[in-house]
């Protein structure tokens, strides 16, 4: 399996207060992704990132930003969290765009109360 | 966008017994995967397969591209095989390799 690790791996945040996911890969992969994950919805393209530095929105980028600083971090925070951001958070690294199989992180679950 | 769609959407199977799940998708595809969430959440990699047949052990895939669909089969059920599997694809027209997931097959294989 692809190295790729997720932190934290559980956390529960009161409402209004900032928080950041971190992604940590070692396969030095170009393109990395957050997902989220709901019942009802599937899986969901929030933020992308195809280099460092590069990143660009996905699908449901709203009340979310991004930061690429090093090919191996890829930084997911919630500005001010609400409620509806509880969700499963799952990272990806794809070596190429498109053509290539993604792999995915464990995941982080957050809870917004 | 790209629309995916799988089926059947639940599958309850005895210990045993062999399966196929099915992955429609509507449009021209660089990339389709079939991943296994595990009861733990955690999303494994089964197949990368934008068209043709492979096979990993019990497990083996058909992409028909020219017909937009793919098949996951399940032969020799286990209790370990329980889970959502999902299939996922990056449509030609995406430039940035967005994979579109469908809603998955529930698998319950019972003792």
């Amino acid at each position: 399996d692809a190295g790729i690790t997720q932190s934290p791996r559980h956390k529960v945040t009161e409402t209004g207060t900032p928080v950041t996911l971190r992604c940590h890969q070692t396969e030095n992969h170009r393109y990395m992704y957050w997902y989220r994950q709901d019942p009802g919805h599937g899986l969901r393209l929030i933020h992308y990132s195809y280099g460092v530095k590069d990143t660009d929105k996905g699908e449901v980028s709203d009340g979310y930003s991004v930061s690429r600083s090093k090919t191996e971090d890829f930084l997911l925070t919630l500005e001010s969290a609400t409620s509806s951001q509880t969700s499963v958070y799952f990272c990806a690294i794809s070596e190429a765009t498109g053509k290539e199989t993604q792999y995915f992180g464990p995941g982080t679950r957050l809870l917004v109360l | 966008g790209i629309q995916v769609e799988q089926s059947p959407p639940d599958l309850i199977l005895q210990e045993g017994a062999n399966s196929t799940l099915r992955c429609n998708f509507s449009d021209s595809v660089n990339n389709l995967q079939w991943f296994h969430q595990n009861p733990w959440g955690q999303l494994i990699n089964l197949f990368y397969i934008p068209s043709g047949t492979k096979q990993n052990g019990r497990l083996s895939a058909t992409t028909v591209a020219t017909e937009r669909y793919s098949l996951l089969y399940i032969s020799s059920s286990q209790t370990t095989d329980s889970g959502v599997y999902f299939c996922a694809v990056v449509g030609t027209t995406d430039s940035w390799g967005k994979l579109q997931f469908g809603a998955g097959t529930q698998v319950v294989v019972t003792p």
